[in-house]
């Protein structure tokens, strides 16, 4: 039971264009909501959190949206570049001591 | 200067062998954890140790057995290793339990042939 769904296994984007990821979660106890980026052959990196009583988290072009009502969160990513290509992982996770529970990521692609 | 280190990277075996995975944060974070990648590309948490105790241990096989000796270290000895076991594992490390983000090494791939 995938309680943390990326529906699209991979993006391609333009450099310099937004890249928009997406993911939507089934178990309304999350409350915090993490992305990660992962290179290969290297372990998933933190890159920005949102938690529930926040709709929007930024830190520079990396930007977080949280619609609790719809149990979506989207990554957007502007402008793009090309060391963005990586994997990314959406992560939810609850109340008390509850793990992490990830995405299978979204492949994007930022082509020069 | 590695903040999670684990060792070794690749690790090729054959079925019914045993073999460890060792891991080591310098972080000072009180939470260690074991997760593995398969090959849908899920990462599922195995296990959890918070302070040298077992916090979270989902259903995995009693094959797979943790062990902590210290909070910074946290390894992972298998037994008997079947070809489902062939994933990449990956250990993390995290100041708290809970609302944590995690710090991850960078995987061992764990072939079984």
């Amino acid at each position: 039971d995938q309680q943390v769904k990326q529906n699209s296994p991979s993006l391609s984007v333009q450099e310099g264009r937004i890249s928009i990821l997406n993911c939507d979660y089934t178990n309304s106890m999350f409350d915090y909501f993490l992305w990660y980026k992962k290179y290969p052959a290297e372990g998933p990196t933190f890159l920005i959190s949102i938690s529930s009583i926040k709709d929007k988290n930024e830190d520079g072009r990396f930007t977080v949206f949280l619609n609790k009502s719809a149990k979506h969160l989207s990554l957007h990513i502007v402008p793009s570049q090309p060391g963005d290509s990586a994997v990314y992982f959406c992560a939810a996770s609850g109340a008390g001591n509850t793990p992490l529970v990830f995405g299978k990521g979204t492949r994007l692609s930022v082509i020069a | 200067d590695t903040a999670v280190s684990q060792t070794p990277k690749y690790l090729v075996t054959q079925m019914g062998n045993d073999k460890s995975i060792k891991c080591e944060q310098n972080l000072g974070h009180d939470t260690m954890y074991w997760y593995k990648q398969d090959s849908k590309k899920f990462l599922k948490i195995m296990f959890s140790y918070n302070n040298k105790e077992l916090i979270i241990n989902e259903t995995v096989p009693n094959r797979f057995s943790p062990k902590s000796p210290d909070k910074a270290h946290l390894n992972l000895h298998i037994n008997s290793l079947e070809l489902g076991d062939s994933a990449v594992y990956f250990c993390a490390s995290s100041q708290g339990a809970g609302y944590e983000k995690l710090f991850f090494g960078s995987g061992t791939q764990l072939s079984v042939l």
